[in-house]
């Protein structure tokens, strides 16, 4: 039972680099997103998705994009990383029907530096 | 979607039974209350969700009054384990249904 798994769960990157956190769910989920949290606060919603083509923004979307080209992918892309964007970032996923429960993935800890 | 707040903090003991309460004033008709819970460098967990009266599971109770406007999650007999984040949110239907909003949530500490 993998559930959401993310990766890497560990990254360090220079400011102005770009790259890509993985996100991969196997249970067939509609509902896919993406959280960051900083120290001390709470999760704030980034993108989220109902279904595969269809993406929308959250709270602190500037400076991520997302795409769902399929069910089971959602990555999230740092377009040219800053300092603002340490943080660990997670993705969940749930069901649109049935259940309410969301599932977490472990967290991708990204360090700009 | 409906703000909520609550404590930011609380401590207990072993043993003791721990009540949460979260208050949601704005709340809509087709919303749901919704409890995660968060131990340090792990994603949040669902621990229970209600829409009104009381709703029980193996881990929690909430209570939800009449009007809807607080909640109260009810930990039974803590144990050093259930020392996390204890987050409160309000999950809308419809197109909404997709966001979960997370606050500041409420950090328990249980002590020996």
């Amino acid at each position: 039972n993998a559930g959401v798994t993310q990766t890497p769960k560990f990254q360090v990157l220079k400011t102005g680099q770009s790259m890509t956190l993985q996100c991969a769910q196997d249970m067939n989920h509609e509902y896919m997103s993406w959280y960051r949290q900083d120290p001390g606060m709470g999760l704030r919603l980034i993108h989220y998705s109902v279904g595969a083509g269809i993406t929308d923004q959250g709270e602190v979307p500037n400076g991520y994009n997302v795409s769902r080209s399929t069910t089971e992918d959602f990555p999230l892309r740092l377009l040219s990383a800053a300092p603002s964007q340490t943080s660990v970032y997670f993705c969940a996923s749930r069901t649109g029907t049935g259940g309410p429960e969301a599932f977490f993935g472990q967290g991708t800890r990204l360090t700009v530096v | 979607l409906a703000k909520t707040t609550q404590p930011i903090s609380m401590d207990s003991y072993e043993g003791q039974e721990v009540n949460i309460t979260c208050s949601h004033n704005n709340i809509a008709t087709n919303d749901y209350i919704t409890w995660y819970q968060q131990f340090p460098s792990q994603g949040p967990r669902f621990i229970i969700q209600g829409y009104k009266t009381k709703v029980t599971n193996e881990v929690a109770s909430l209570f939800i009054p009449a009007d809807r406007k607080s909640s109260t999650l009810s930990l039974p007999r803590v144990s050093l384990s259930d020392t996390a984040v204890y987050y409160c949110l309000v999950r809308g239907g419809g197109t909404s249904y997709g966001k979960l909003t997370f606050g500041q949530g409420t950090i328990l500490t249980v002590h020996p």
